[in-house]
């Protein structure tokens, strides 16, 4: 069993959409928890960032945790075109970045 | 957020052949720079970590005299890929820390597409 689990997708909707995406895990220690948005053909870029459980929100982005089920979840609000993208979890026990644990990613397609 | 720039985009090359792949940090001094690797449709592998001016710490099942990361300065870290097979066909992407490698603070490179002919 991989420590962390996402769905591949693809996942596709329409403009306006509210997205939901989310990552599983196993690994209780994780503290740390991260969502990162990939473009084709470049490098990750964070999104959302949350120490322990909770909501964050960020403009349309709401990253929740809920460590007692082991699951963190990304919204998108009034989904654009321009969300369209890989979304890919990360997490870790420490802030260190070389204990990041990536999830697989989640192809996304906002139609307009 | 800060910029780091990786290059080449791409590259293609015979195998056998050696490539070198640069990852810099244009608006902050990076004292950590760490280097993944990513296949299609899976996650990012964590390949080494490298601290300016010390030798790479590499993770497990990655070839230390396969994949040469030299960290020389505080802004370049580079990878070169030596005698490269097609296997060794991916998606390299390098990310820097100004804050000794805190997850917070960690910005990706735009990656290099290697293809090994």
């Amino acid at each position: 069993q991989k420590e962390v689990e996402q769905d591949p997708g693809p996942l596709s909707v329409p403009e306006g959409a509210i997205v939901s995406l989310n990552c599983t895990y196993s690994n209780s220690a994780f503290q740390y928890f991260m969502w990162y948005r990939q473009y084709s053909r470049k490098g990750p870029e964070l999104l959302m960032y949350t120490y322990s459980s909770g909501n964050k929100e960020d403009g349309r982005f709401t990253a929740q945790v809920d460590k007692s089920s082991k699951y963190i979840s990304l919204f998108i609000r009034d989904s654009q075109p321009s969300d369209s993208a890989t979304y890919l979890c990360a997490m870790s026990h420490s802030g260190s970045a070389r204990q990041l644990t990536f999830g697989s990613g989640t192809q996304l397609t906002v139609l307009p | 957020g800060a910029v780091v720039s990786q290059h080449p985009s791409w590259v293609i090359c015979k195998s056998g052949t050696s490539v070198k792949i640069e990852c810099r940090s244009l608006d902050f001094q990076a004292t950590t720079m760490f280097w993944y690797r990513q296949f299609p449709k899976q996650s990012l592998m964590l390949m080494a970590t490298s601290n300016e001016g010390s030798k790479a710490t590499y993770e497990q099942g990655v070839e230390k005299d396969k994949f040469l990361i030299n960290h020389a300065s505080l802004t370049l870290s580079t990878l070169t890929v030596t005698s490269a097979h097609p296997e060794d066909s991916s998606f390299y992407i390098c990310s820097a820390s100004g804050a000794g490698g805190y997850t917070g603070e960690l910005f990706f490179g735009e990656g290099s597409r290697l293809t090994v002919l």
